[in-house]
């Protein structure tokens, strides 16, 4: 079965300072996508970044980046210029490739952000 | 375009009741997912519907069921509520082939007493 692990439960960052965000992953398959998923105090899940398995290029949006390392599966966030607005609780999540039984997101327990001033 | 929506924002219930939670997805997306998000337990994928049929539930019992409709809209139903299913439901759409994304709404907070 796939896991996966966000071992940091609480993260700080200064405002407009660099935080880097750690999640493993467990799965035999080989074709999947993992995603950063972020979660404000008002609680609508917002899609960050995406990253699909197969690509060896580190997806990046703005301000955010991963490090997707397929062999150690790991994939950790890089949230660069940090603003108050980014201080939320970010879930790491992975789904399997359409094709197989099931569409569904697995993630990971959540880092909670916070943003000083 | 309108994002997903849920209803209602808050339930309260009382042990043994039912809770009926309503979602409707993104325009266009045939596919609706519930997640549990109970404190401590993170997120835990439920149920997947498409094209008005279940294709996948997680690992929960049969009191908590769901359909969806031909309009795409969804319902979870939860029989004989416990103290423990107290969490945040979350419902996603995505388009079952194209996008991967699944767009959350902002759930329902089913508290039960």
């Amino acid at each position: 079965a796939q896991t996966v692990t966000q071992s940091q439960p609480e993260m700080s960052v200064q405002e407009a300072e660099t935080v880097t965000l750690s999640c493993t992953y467990d799965t035999s398959e080989s074709d999947y996508y993992l995603f950063w998923y972020k979660q404000p105090p008002s609680r609508q899940m917002i899609l960050v970044i995406r990253q699909e398995a197969y690509k060896q290029q580190n997806a990046t949006e703005n301000r955010f980046s991963v490090n997707f390392q397929k062999a150690a599966k790991s994939f950790s966030l890089k949230i660069s210029d940090s603003q108050l607005g980014d201080a939320a609780m970010y879930f790491c999540a992975y789904r399997q490739n359409y094709g197989g039984a099931t569409n569904k997101l697995i993630f990971g327990t959540g880092t909670l952000l916070a943003v000083q001033p | 375009e309108a994002g997903v929506t849920q209803s209602p924002t808050h339930l309260i219930k009382t042990r043994g009741q039912q809770a009926t939670l309503r979602c409707s997805p993104i325009s266009g997306h045939t596919s609706v997912y519930w997640y549990q998000q109970a404190l401590g337990l993170g997120l835990q994928f439920l149920l997947w519907y498409d094209e008005g049929e279940e294709r996948n539930r997680g690992n929960f019992p049969p009191r908590f069921s769901g359909r969806q409709f031909p309009n795409y809209s969804s319902e979870l139903n939860v029989n004989a509520l416990e103290l423990e299913d107290s969490a945040l439901y979350l419902c996603a759409s995505s388009l079952i082939r194209g996008s991967n994304e699944q767009f959350f709404g902002p759930g329902t907070r089913l508290t039960v007493l």
